[in-house]
């Protein structure tokens, strides 16, 4: 079955700097990848989701990128600061699940200090 | 924006009881989830539940594990009797499709003791 591997498991940057996630997985058929947030307390909150090969999404402070060739997501947060400190999840799932499980990685702690 | 509601938040329980944990799902959501998070650990998936049903399960959804939405009111995951190894944050999740996005709960954190 698939595997996520995340790393690594725990970052910390000064406010300001960039701070890079990656996550590998191995199912050749995974077709929809997720970055998640998780402020302590609160349940998940989606950052992007990402379903094409190759691809550089970029949202609020953040880019993804997609390497199917190689079976690696990433997250780079482009200029961390401290309200991005949680923990971050990457999650995958094959296009032909149609009920759609996730396979997530094991999480980012992230501490961004002021 | 819409939100899972998991209740309670927190559930301490002797080992061999029963427990419940309780999700309200997005109003409109048709599929549910549970995923099971041992501390330090990734999410995991137990359950899908549509139409009623359960559809799939991993084999981390053992036998003393149960789910049920009677009446379009709480998804609930039941564990008949527990175990210490059963000490995990439980994650409740909804969607309204199969292409839809997930919204998660805040889970439950259960201690068996």
């Amino acid at each position: 079955g698939e595997q996520v591997e995340q790393r690594p498991p725990h970052l910390s940057v000064r406010e300001g700097d960039s701070a890079v996630i990656i996550c590998t997985y191995t199912d050749p058929n995974s077709y929809y990848f997720f970055w998640y947030k998780q402020e302590p307390g609160a349940g998940l909150q989606l950052l992007m989701k990402v379903f094409s090969s190759t691809e550089i999404n970029e949202g609020q402070g953040f880019t993804v990128l997609l390497n199917k060739k190689d079976k690696q997501l990433s997250l780079n947060l482009t200029a961390a600061h401290p309200g991005d400190s949680a923990v971050y999840f990457c999650a995958v799932s094959a296009g032909g699940s149609a009920l759609g499980r996730l396979h997530f990685g094991a999480g980012t702690q992230l501490i961004v200090i002021p | 924006g819409p939100k899972v509601l998991q209740i309670p938040s927190h559930q301490i329980i002797d080992m061999g009881q029963m427990v419940t944990l309780n999700c309200d799902p997005v109003s409109n959501h048709l599929y549910f989830y549970w995923y099971k998070q041992i501390l330090g650990q990734q999410m995991e998936f137990l359950v899908n539940f549509y139409n009623g049903k359960v559809m799939e399960k991993s084999k981390l959804f053992k036998d003393q594990f149960s789910v049920e939405r009677p009446d379009g009111s709480y998804f609930t995951l039941k564990i008949q009797p527990t175990a210490l190894e059963d000490s995990a944050v439980y994650f409740c999740a909804s969607r309204s499709g199969r292409r839809s996005d997930y919204t998660f709960g805040s889970g439950t954190r259960l201690l068996v003791i």
